[in-house]
């Protein structure tokens, strides 16, 4: 069975400082990843997702991630952060029938 | 806006009562995907349709039941509402049932108080 571990259930930043979000997955097959953002009251955003190719993935908001697959791991990152990234980040690994089995959720809060 | 339409927006209801929670993918998606978000569970996937027909089961209970009608909406059924059933429940679509990695595009949630 593919598992999703986020380390972290909360991660305070000022506002134009870096910041990772940390995610481990477990999977005995090929696995494809993916990480969602879930503004206050909203549903969730696709912000980038990993399938095959370059580790290096681009997604929106100036927001990347790699895939490391000898550390099972696909951390979130941002060079800059703004107060409107303060949000719920969700990691992400398919699963049986194309369903998405997510981690427990990264709480941004981004600090002026 | 992710164009997946739910309603209604919050559901306040009894236990032992049952509810409708509605689903409209967007435009030309074949694919519906039911999850339960709540503060001890976290982010759960429930079931999905693919033009009309189950497609894949999650931790989902008996007493829950989903089905997509011709029109590609979807219903999901919650019967002998218990108070841990509370949660926001999240409906997505995709574009096709069997594409790797298909984007899923999220609706806004119903939220479901069960009193």
């Amino acid at each position: 069975a593919q598992s999703v571990t986020q380390l972290d259930s909360q991660v305070p930043v000022f506002e134009e400082a870096p910041v990772e979000l940390r995610c481990n997955y477990s999977s005995s097959v090929s696995v494809y990843l993916f990480w969602y953002v879930q503004y206050p009251n909203q549903g969730l955003q696709l912000l980038l997702k990993y399938l095959s190719g370059s580790t290096l993935v681009k997604g929106i908001n100036g927001f990347e991630a790699e895939f490391n697959k000898s550390q099972t791991s696909f951390h979130l990152r941002k060079p800059s952060v703004h107060i409107s990234d303060t949000a719920e980040y969700f990691c992400a690994v398919e699963t049986v029938g194309r369903a998405l089995t997510f981690g427990s959720g990264t709480r941004l809060q981004v600090q002026p | 806006d992710s164009g997946v339409t739910q309603t209604p927006k919050h559901l306040i209801t009894a236990t032992g009562q049952r509810v409708t929670l509605r689903c409209s993918p967007r435009s030309g998606d074949l694919s519906v995907y039911w999850y339960q978000q709540s503060l001890d569970q976290g982010l759960q996937f429930l079931i999905q349709y693919y033009n009309g027909e189950e497609r894949a089961k999650g931790n989902i209970l008996e007493r829950f039941s989903a089905q997509q009608f011709p029109d590609l909406h979807s219903e999901l059924n919650l019967s002998s509402l218990e108070l841990g059933d509370s949660a926001l429940y999240f409906c997505a679509s995709s574009a096709s049932g069997g594409a790797v990695a298909d984007t899923q595009y999220f609706g806004p949630g119903t939220r479901l108080t069960v009193l």
